[in-house]
């Protein structure tokens, strides 16, 4: 598979379930995002990772727990969530940091909290 | 902080009529702007961006510092244009030493035949 992947494409969890999103980029790139993308909302920003470094944590509630283990792999951990928190959540992946990086998207994971 | 408008959620045109989504923003340095675009059952991609002054799948966009906009333009429209568009900011404001991307709403433009 090329380009960005994400897993599961949709999930579907209860309140106390604990549950991860994983997103892979196969661009060989050095920089992964986590994006919210709510149904009357801007994308959101929610973090940021260079070089497996967390650069930025935009304002996001502790329930959600990001992991970046390699420059490939993104997790997103989720616990005790709320029915606000029903999005689609995109990664995406730049080569860098710069602000002339183009993004790459995977195609999301559609999460419906219960 | 960084910002970016987006006032037509939605916008329909006919095929060979022009189309315009506008775009405008809000930050205090020298921003560098992008479309990005989502068509149907596919993911979100990079449409044009200003620094590169170039034209894609005949759509093109002025950077108009004066009036703080980004309008995104196409002189005759096609039905496979139909999709959602984002004008999105990349700055380092807030003291982050990288671009961080701001989208605004997204407009959804249907072109009809």
């Amino acid at each position: 598979e090329t380009g960005v992947t994400q897993t599961p494409r949709h999930l579907v969890m209860g309140m106390t379930n604990k549950k991860s999103l994983k997103c892979e980029q196969h661009l060989g790139h050095n920089a992964m995002y986590w994006y919210k993308q709510s149904a009357k909302k801007p994308l959101e920003l929610m973090f940021v990772y260079s070089l497996e470094e967390r650069v930025e944590n935009n304002s996001v509630p502790s329930r959600f727990s990001p992991e970046c283990p390699n420059s490939s792999h993104l997790f997103l951990h989720l616990h005790t969530l709320q029915p606000e928190d029903s999005a689609l959540y995109l990664c995406a992946s730049s080569q860098g940091l710069a602000g002339l990086d183009e993004q790459f998207f995977g195609p999301g994971t559609r999460l419906t909290v219960l | 902080a960084q910002r970016v408008t987006q006032p037509e959620k939605l916008l329909s045109v006919f095929k060979g009529a022009p189309v315009e989504l506008k775009c405008n923003y809000s930050y205090s340095g020298s921003p560098e702007l992008f479309w990005y675009v989502q068509y149907s059952r596919q993911r979100l991609q990079l449409l044009l961006r200003h620094i590169s002054r170039e034209s894609i799948k005949g759509f093109t966009a002025d950077l108009n510092k004066g009036e703080t906009s980004f309008h995104l333009k196409k002189p005759f429209a096609q039905e496979e244009d139909s999709a959602m568009y984002y004008c999105a900011l990349s700055g380092n404001a807030g003291g982050t030493s990288y671009g961080k991307l701001t989208f605004g709403q997204g407009t959804i433009l249907t072109v009809h035949p």
